[in-house]
């Protein structure tokens, strides 16, 4: 079985802030990690993935996310928030040993970013 | 830049009606998909599509649920006989298909779709 959990449902960072969205996952096998935002009214818009490699992965608008095996933990990060990242984070995984292709998401975070 | 597109943005049905949401994925994928996302929940796989086949489907799409490619460009989801706990919002994606579950999936807008 693999599940997500996202801890937090809500995070707020005043603008020029780090950010931090926190993102725990449980797969049998070793996972294949996404960020996904979903800004209202909108569809779900993709973030960044960690398929193997570096742990650091670097995404779209500036977020990157660190892969953590020990703490099986894929908490995503930007180093200075902006008012127009408020939006909803969803955390999604899939487990290498699964032979299909569904991911399995996290409850959403929702992120406020303050001026 | 190429994007999952959906119709109706927002379908309201009677208990019971069949609906048909449509997706138009992007054209050069061939990996397709429905999610739904009850109000307030997270996410749920339904269904994955590919080369006119169900290749994995969920607890969740029950004999009420169904899945087609009518043409070259539409992939739509049926609901037979809706009820009221289907009222969700409808995610259509798409993959390129290389053959690895590392594709990224590409999200549509959504259908919001309410069961009266």
């Amino acid at each position: 079985a693999q599940s997500v959990a996202q801890p937090e449902d809500q995070v707020n960072v005043a603008e020029g802030n780090p950010l931090t969205v926190k993102c725990t996952y449980s797969v049998s096998g070793n996972p294949y990690l996404f960020w996904y935002v979903q800004y209202p009214n909108r569809g779900l818009q993709f973030l960044l993935k960690y398929i193997t490699g570096d742990n650091l992965v670097k995404g779209s608008y500036g977020f990157e996310a660190e892969f953590n095996k020990s703490q099986t933990s894929f908490h995503l990060k930007k180093p200075s928030a902006l008012v127009s990242d408020s939006a909803l984070y969803f955390c999604a995984v899939r487990d290498r040993s699964n032979s299909g292709y569904a991911l399995n998401f996290g409850k959403g975070t929702s992120l406020l970013v303050t001026p | 830049e190429p994007e999952v597109t959906q119709t109706p943005s927002h379908q309201v049905t009677q208990m019971g009606q069949e609906v048909i949401l449509r997706c138009v994925p992007i054209s050069n994928h061939l990996y397709f998909y429905w999610y739904r996302q009850i109000l307030g929940q997270k996410v749920e796989f339904l269904v994955s599509f590919y080369n006119n086949e169900i290749s994995e489907k969920s607890e969740i799409f029950d004999d009420q649920f169904s899945v087609e490619r009518p043409d070259g460009s539409n992939f739509t989801l049926k609901i037979r006989s809706t009820k009221l706990e289907d009222s969700a919002m409808y995610f259509c994606a798409s993959t390129r298909g290389l053959g690895t579950s590392t594709d990224t999936q590409y999200f549509g807008p959504g259908t919001r779709l309410t069961v009266l």
